[in-house]
């Protein structure tokens, strides 16, 4: 099983800052990757596949770069509807297909 | 729009059962593979179970083996999720999700959930 870890576990920010989170594989995932937004009460939203390729309809500032076992997903210039948790996720090594524990981005 | 309803949640004993439904409209069902994926209170993403779009492949997580089967009706635009001899563990809120192939392809939609609670 891939198991893949992400940090910080909570990355406090300011509005307008950049974020910067990471999610490590335990072995290569080649760039079968996806990262997910949850915000409170809701269902996760994709944002970012295949480690770099934004999801239609997600703004520029979301870029997600890495290949291999290290991705890093950055938001340039956090705004208020930003302030989620953030999963990132393998598709390349399954059964099962696993998740990050999640990075929680809260208001600095 | 693409839409993923779930249905059937509930509060449940444990050793007993439960069927969710995941109705799907927006898009043409039978050329998509559908998972479960399930979030336990303030916790983290956990997969549970995939079918490929024509229900030929179907995939387990250790956890849910023997326990839980995995099914659709492209008819009926539907996907289901039996859980039979549930425990307290597998309280959580259940997603479908779908994919464009099971194999080589990411989630890229999820329906809204559904709150399964196993307590006596």
């Amino acid at each position: 099983e891939v198991v893949m870890t992400q940090s910080p576990a909570t990355l406090s920010v300011s509005p307008g800052e950049r974020a910067t989170l990471s999610c490590r594989a335990s072995q290569s995932v080649a760039s079968q990757l996806a990262w997910y937004q949850q915000r409170p009460g809701q269902a996760p939203r994709l944002l970012i596949f295949a480690a770099s390729t934004r999801a239609t309809g997600i703004p520029a500032r979301f870029s997600g770069s890495g290949s291999g076992t290290e991705f890093t997903l950055t938001i340039s210039s956090l705004q208020s509807e930003d302030f989620a948790v953030y999963y990132c996720q393998q598709y390349n090594n399954w059964p099962p297909w696993t998740f990050g524990q999640g990075t929680k981005v809260e208001i600095k | 729009q693409v839409q993923l309803v779930e249905s059937g949640g509930g509060v449940v004993q444990p050793g007993r059962s439960l069927r969710l439904s995941c109705v799907a409209s927006g898009f043409t069902f039978s050329d998509y593979g559908l998972h479960w994926v399930r979030q336990a209170p303030g916790k983290g993403l956990d997969w549970v179970a995939v079918m490929s779009f024509d229900g030929t492949h179907k995939y387990y997580a250790d956890s849910v083996k023997g326990r839980f089967t995995i099914s659709r009706d492209n008819s009926k635009n539907t996907l289901y999720l039996q859980m039979n001899g549930l425990r307290a563990e597998d309280t959580a809120v259940y997603y479908c999700a779908r994919t464009l192939s099971v194999t080589t392809s990411h989630i890229d939609w999820w329906g809204q959930g559904s709150l399964v609670t196993v307590s006596s």
